[in-house]
């Protein structure tokens, strides 16, 4: 079984399309993460979850909006898409103080 | 404030040869210490991590020991490999707000 897994793997959309990423964890963490990786592998945090509740909320365009429905998913939608947010996008979990858990990326592609 | 530098890549080496990843680190109180590799079109993986000073964190020949007066957490391995070829990725958390900080990454190639 996948520990973290992210669905689409693959997006490709047209500039000002509306698109959502979903995020699934099965390790009974607490803290669920997304992580956005530009071009030059630059990894920075976005948004963090603990318990459904958002703690951590990097300066990023309100265009993103994560959606925590439970522990175990973290969702992300991303309106009025532009050429920058192309990227990969990966979840990622935690438990207190301990490693994250990566899931395999999804990579967005905005024409 | 808290961040990670790490040497600039990519790191081009030959197949047995010994490889150095330089990492420093700023941090507002303790931090745990990761390193994290990347393999192609995969996610992030934890290599190993260092929870207090002086510890060393150790993995697949990788290590890396936390060195709290000079702020860093190098890694290396004595004899890389052409399946060593990734994304290496330094990193530090704070338990407190469960953040981490990664750096930009170094990539390494090791040539048979």
């Amino acid at each position: 079984d996948t520990a973290v897994s992210q669905t689409p793997k693959y997006l490709v959309t047209q500039m000002g399309n509306d698109k959502s990423i979903k995020c699934e964890q099965n390790l009974g963490h607490d803290t669920m993460y997304w992580y956005k990786q530009d071009s030059k592998k630059f990894l920075k945090i976005m948004f963090s979850y603990n318990n459904k509740e958002l703690i951590i909320n990097e300066t990023v365009p309100n265009r993103f909006s994560p959606k925590s429905p439970d522990k175990a998913h973290l969702n992300l939608h991303i309106n009025s898409l532009e050429l920058g947010d192309s990227a990969v996008y990966f979840c990622a979990s935690s438990q207190a103080e301990g490693e994250l858990f990566f899931g395999e990326g999804s990579r967005l592609t905005v024409l | 404030g808290n961040s990670v530098t790490q040497m600039e890549g990519p790191v081009t080496l030959s197949e047995e040869a010994f490889l150095t990843i330089n990492c420093t680190y700023t941090a507002t109180g303790y931090p745990s210490l990761f390193w994290y590799v990347q393999y192609p079109g995969e996610g992030l993986q934890l290599l190993l991590k260092a929870t207090k000073a002086d510890d060393k964190g150790s993995n697949k020949g990788f290590e890396a020991t936390y060195r709290k007066e000079t702020t860093s957490f190098h890694l290396e391995k004595g004899s890389v490999q052409v399946s060593d070829s990734a994304v290496y990725f330094c990193a530090l958390s704070l338990y407190n707000f469960n953040k981490f900080y990664f750096g930009s990454g170094t990539k390494l190639n090791v040539k048979p």
